[in-house]
């Protein structure tokens, strides 16, 4: 089993939808949940991250942790063409160490 | 602006013939990591420098070797490259202490294994 899942999609919505995209994850020592999001070819880029269980909002980012069902996820909402991008989760443990998912890769059309 | 820099940005390198990557950072970060990244996969942590403290994963092959000299810089040695460690190779960059949950990632070395 893998420490962390995520649906590789592609998930295609068109302009103005919210977009729900989700991580499940075995390891309940994890403590701060990342999402990071991925232009092709180019590096990761740190979106939002997420101490322990609850909700964060930034601008029409929505980040979630439901660590009593070790789901975490992360809500676009009015998306643009320019959110089109690999959708990366990540997770930190034992301190400066990352587990991250394989990525959903979003398709926003005008 | 504050950076982190890989170079080069693609290599391509012959079956068994030593390759290195280099990765250099401006932000003045305690800590270092390298990571690969096959395609579509999830990047997996090959290994760390917490300052000059290095820590391996266990499931890091050992033809894969790493060197920080100072705290500005940070190498990748592939000894033996074979085909299966075509991949994209990513540094990043933590500052360490508190702030566990951001790192700065560079844009990558695609490394090509003919």
């Amino acid at each position: 089993q893998k420490e962390v899942e995520q649906d590789p999609g592609p998930l295609s919505v068109p302009e103005g939808a919210i977009v729900s995209l989700n991580c499940t994850y075995s390891n309940s020592a994890f403590q701060y949940f990342m999402w990071y999001r991925q232009y092709s070819r180019k590096g990761p880029e740190l979106l939002m991250y997420t101490y322990s269980s609850g909700n964060k909002e930034d601008g029409r980012f929505t980040a979630q942790v439901d660590k009593s069902s070790k789901y975490i996820s992360l809500f676009i909402r009015d998306s643009q063409p320019s959110d089109s991008a690999t959708y990366l989760c990540a997770m930190e443990y034992n301190f400066n160490k990352f587990y991250f998912g394989s990525g959903t890769k979003l398709n926003v059309k005008p | 602006d504050a950076m982190v820099i890989q170079n080069p940005r693609y290599q391509v390198t012959q079956f068994g013939k030593p390759v290195t990557l280099s990765c250099s950072q401006t932000l003045n970060h305690n800590v270092m990591y390298w990571y690969q990244q096959k395609s579509s996969q999830a990047p997996k942590l090959l290994f760390h420098y917490y300052d000059k403290d290095f820590n391996n994963e266990a499931d890091t092959p050992d033809n894969f070797q790493s060197r920080r000299p100072n705290t500005s810089f940070c190498f990748l040695d592939i000894r033996s490259p074979g085909l299966g460690d075509a991949a994209m190779y990513l540094c990043a960059t933590n500052l360490g202490g508190r702030a566990v949950y951001e790192q700065f990632f560079g844009p990558g070395t695609r490394l090509t294994v003919l």
